[in-house]
């Protein structure tokens, strides 16, 4: 069964520290992982997703199969990061598993 | 850019009525979802729909849940017999047929159900 877990529900950091949101996925086939984002009052938005390889407002994040994984981290947070963040399983025209979401507040 | 619209945004009904959520894909997309997240719960799949038909729906979607596109521009999704428990956002999202095409949703309807 398709499972993405979240382990932090809430994750406060201060301004310019470096910032990890913890993804681990269970799928037995080949995963495509995303990163959504949520800002107060606005939609779901693609972050980034892992085949993309890309960096979105300064996030990265890397798919490790070993560990079934897909970290989204960031050197240097920003107030505007405060927003929730789901990551996902699944994609093309196929159901998108969430994870329960984590709250990032940046503090200044 | 071109979005996925959900109205009401805000909808408070009674318990036992019949409730229709309202969406608008974005025009050229040809994959319809819609998804829900119940207060403080994580956001769950409902049902997924192509080609004028459903392709997957998951076990919360029962016969008291059912979607259709009238028109071929609105997407609704229409509960039958609301209950306490379908207390929730819905979302409305599609997808569109270019390669890595990303899924678009819209801003979400509340439901409450009282």
């Amino acid at each position: 069964a398709q499972r993405v877990t979240q382990p932090e529900k809430l994750l406060s950091v201060f301004k310019g520290a470096p910032v990890e949101l913890k993804c681990n996925y269970s799928y037995s086939g080949s995963p495509e992982l995303f990163w959504y984002v949520q800002y107060s009052r606005q939609r779901l938005q693609l972050l980034l997703r892992h085949i993309s390889r890309e960096s979105i407002k300064g996030f990265t994040a890397d798919l490790n199969k070993g560990e079934t994984s897909f970290h989204l981290k960031k050197p240097f947070a920003q107030e505007e990061d405060s927003a929730m963040y789901y990551c996902a399983l699944g994609g093309g025209a196929q159901k998108l598993v969430f994870g329960q979401g984590t709250r990032l507040t940046i503090n200044p | 850019e071109p979005e996925v619209t959900q109205t009401p945004s805000h909808q408070v009904t009674q318990m036992g009525q019949e409730v229709i959520l309202r969406c608008v894909p974005i025009s050229n997309h040809l994959y319809f979802y819609w998804y829900r997240q119940i207060l403080g719960q994580k956001v769950e799949f409902l049902v997924s729909f192509y080609n004028n038909e459903i392709s997957e729906k998951s076990e919360i979607f029962d016969d008291q849940f059912s979607v259709e596109r009238p028109d071929g521009s609105n997407f609704t999704l229409k509960i039958r017999s609301t209950k306490l428990e379908d207390s929730a956002m819905y979302f409305c999202a599609s997808l569109g047929v270019a390669y890595n095409s990303p899924l678009h949703f819209g801003n979400g309807t509340r439901l409450t159900v009282t």
